[in-house]
């Protein structure tokens, strides 16, 4: 079966602590994406990724790290600098190139620092 | 990304069409129009797009107004399975980047 896997569902964790979010992908998809969603919001995006060894800051990078070692992984570091870390991660993949193509999500992580 | 604009939230009686408005006043030429529904406590998943003609496939249609300013997402018969929040998105297909910009969108729903 195609898709987006992300681990783990839930995650809670401690003021203070660096967290890591799993993302994989086997649709052969060259670009990846996370997303964070507040309650009650739309998505907003972190980073993405065009290709393996590149990454680009989407539009609330601050406080988030991103690696892109292989094409079917994107982990998400939630760092200590994070000020407001809680909330639902959805990572997606798509084709990259025009015209606009179709993102793919996975089933998210809801994070919890308490 | 050009704005769209949507209502907060609609209801619907199950089995019954529904019809999702958007607008999309200062939509430009080479917009798509692409829409997503998320389920409760699930990622997004794409229904359908456009870019003048309508559109129609497993999921709902999509009718766009000839001057393409605004648009319908229809589910031709309502399950309860459809509640979900609906997201109307532009995408300018000359860009290569892919990038969604999700707005509040519209919570549907459905009543048994």
């Amino acid at each position: 079966d195609g898709g987006i896997t992300q681990s783990p569902k839930y995650l809670f964790r401690k003021e203070g602590q660096n967290v890591t979010l799993s993302c994989e992908q086997n649709l052969n998809h060259d670009a990846m994406y996370w997303y964070r969603q507040d309650p009650g919001q739309g998505l907003r995006l972190i980073y993405y990724s065009q290709i393996v060894n590149d990454f680009q800051k989407g539009d609330i990078a601050e406080g988030y790290s991103v690696s892109r070692e292989k094409k079917e992984s994107f982990p998400l570091t939630v760092t200590s600098a994070q000020k407001n870390p809680t909330a639902f991660y959805l990572c997606a993949s798509s084709r990259w190139g025009p015209p606009a193509d179709t993102q793919y999500f996975g089933p998210g992580t809801r994070l919890t620092v308490l | 990304d050009a704005k769209t604009t949507q209502p907060n939230s609609m209801e619907s009686n199950e089995e019954e069409p529904v019809h999702l408005p958007c607008n999309h006043s200062t939509i430009s030429g080479t917009d798509y129009i692409h829409w997503y529904r998320q389920l409760p406590s699930q990622g997004p998943e794409y229904v359908i797009h456009g870019l003048t003609s309508n559109v129609n496939n497993r999921m709902a249609s999509l009718a766009i107004a000839e001057d393409r300013k605004s648009s319908t997402l229809i589910l031709h018969r309502a399950t309860l399975r459809d509640a979900a929040v609906y997201y109307c998105i532009l995408r300018d297909y000359r860009n290569a980047g892919n990038m969604l910009t999700f707005g509040g969108g519209t919570r549907l729903m459905v009543k048994p």
